[in-house]
């Protein structure tokens, strides 16, 4: 089946940018999404690309598309400790289910 | 408007009984997705109901089922309980099937089987 991969742990210092990085294997691929959990808490959708854009710019998150290479990545700029959580990636294509990665755990030091 | 409500959000069950987990959807949603989510295997789907249908359904036994009401606030069962369902139990809501916009989550409920 279609596969999801992510690296599983992030550390960032407060105040720098964190860049998390997921691969896809669906070609198929139409939809792209980060979604975020907190613990204790379900998943909450932090935005989503369409394949046929390249970047998606929203406040301090910044989506980046490369189709060629199915790779997928999320900054956060000026990370503060709010952002620790654990974000994962999906992706929708033709099987209409979306297929979520195993997700990164974001920890921001002081 | 209220989020995903998802009921009970803690259980404890024994092996080889049954249980019935509750999700209600975003005012407006009719579409429901479950997901299973275990620190081994991530999220995996279970299966997503619209209009009261089953219109999508994932790799689990015929041990796991659903359904789905007029209101479309949607129920999960799980017979014959083993330790492998320990999981936290995640329901998605959605405007419509097979949406490209992406899920609104519950807060999940965490079953323990003993």
């Amino acid at each position: 089946g279609e596969d999801v991969e992510q690296s599983l742990f992030l550390s960032v210092r407060e105040g720098d940018s964190s860049v998390i990085n997921c691969t896809y294997t669906d070609s198929s691929s139409t939809y792209l999404y980060w979604y975020k959990q907190e613990p204790g808490a379900g998943l909450q959708l932090l935005t989503y690309i369409f394949s046929n854009m390249d970047m998606k710019q929203d406040q301090r998150l910044t989506v980046l598309l490369n189709k060629k290479d199915k790779h997928l990545s999320l900054r956060i700029a000026d990370t503060q400790t709010g952002d620790s959580a654990i974000y994962f990636c999906a992706e929708k294509g033709g099987s209409y289910i979306p297929t979520f990665g195993r997700g990164t755990s974001l920890i921001v030091h002081p | 408007k209220a989020g995903v409500t998802q009921t009970p959000r803690y259980l404890i069950k024994t092996r080889g009984q049954q249980v019935t987990l509750s999700c209600s959807p975003i005012s407006g949603h009719r579409s429901v997705s479950w997901y299973q989510q275990t620190p081994g295997q991530g999220l995996q789907f279970l299966f997503e109901y619209f209009s009261e249908t089953q219109r999508n359904k994932g790799n689990f036994p015929g041990r796991f089922s659903g359904r789905q009401f007029s209101n479309s606030r949607s129920e999960m069962n799980v017979s014959t309980l083993e330790l492998g369902d320990s999981a936290l139990y995640l329901c998605a809501s959605s405007l419509e099937t097979q949406t490209s916009y992406g899920y609104t989550f519950g807060s999940g409920t965490r079953l323990t089987v003993v």
